[in-house]
């Protein structure tokens, strides 16, 4: 079955530091691929998404491309802020039907 | 603005009890979910629906049940809850034609059961 593993957590970061989350899959098919972040005390929000091999997804300052030779989809920051600290999952869909795979998480927490 | 709402945002409960929490969405979207979240478990499904009177058993379905009767609302509803059943519960919708679509999040019921 369809899986994603995403590198365990916490990540403690100095604020400007470079942030990386590894994040691999495996799927039968094609999947799309998403980061989702959630803030302390929210709900998961979509940070990027990549839907084909090469795609790459990018949203506030953030970076992933979606390797299929790899089967890799990881999280890119080049400089983190205090406002940055949040759990990042990494997830797949497979079909059109909607039904989302989630790694479980890994929390960053960045310090001034 | 389209949202997904749910409610109560937080819920004590005694063993034993029914529980039912909503989750309402004005995206009109034809898929609903309903997760739980704990710790070193992530995201795990629990029931979706992909249309009025669909619904589907998730990885962890036991102990919960779920009724789509319109497009907007999925309640989730604990039949005898238990204290494993504490947790965090997440709705979430999307659009079913296109597995470019990303699902959208409630913001969450902190269940506690004692």
């Amino acid at each position: 079955g369809d899986s994603v593993t995403q590198m365990e957590g916490p990540v403690t970061l100095s604020e400007e530091a470079f942030l990386t989350i590894n994040c691999t899959y495996t799927a039968t098919g094609y999947p799309s691929l998403f980061w989702y972040v959630q803030y302390p005390g929210e709900g998961l929000q979509l940070l990027l998404k990549a839907t084909k091999a090469d795609d790459k997804g990018s949203n506030k300052g953030f970076e992933a491309t979606y390797r299929k030779e790899t089967t890799s989809f990881h999280l890119e920051k080049g400089s983190v802020q205090v406002s940055d600290s949040a759990v990042y999952f990494c997830a797949l869909k497979t079909d059109s039907w909607g039904k989302l795979q989630f790694g479980a998480g890994t929390q960053v927490v960045v310090t001034p | 603005d389209a949202e997904i709402t749910q409610s109560p945002r937080h819920k004590i409960t005694e063993t034993g009890r029914q529980v039912t929490l909503a989750c309402h969405q004005t995206w009109n979207h034809n898929n609903m979910f309903w997760y739980r979240q704990d710790l070193g478990h992530g995201l795990r499904l629990i029931h979706y629906s992909y249309g009025v009177q669909d619904t589907n058993k998730g990885e962890v379905s036991d102990g919960y049940s779920v009724s789509r009767s319109n497009t907007e609302d999925l309640p989730l509803t604990l039949e005898s809850a238990a204290s494993s059943q504490t947790s965090v519960y997440f709705c979430a919708s999307s659009e079913s034609w296109d597995r470019a679509y990303e699902q959208y999040f409630g913001p969450g019921t902190r269940l506690t059961v004692t």
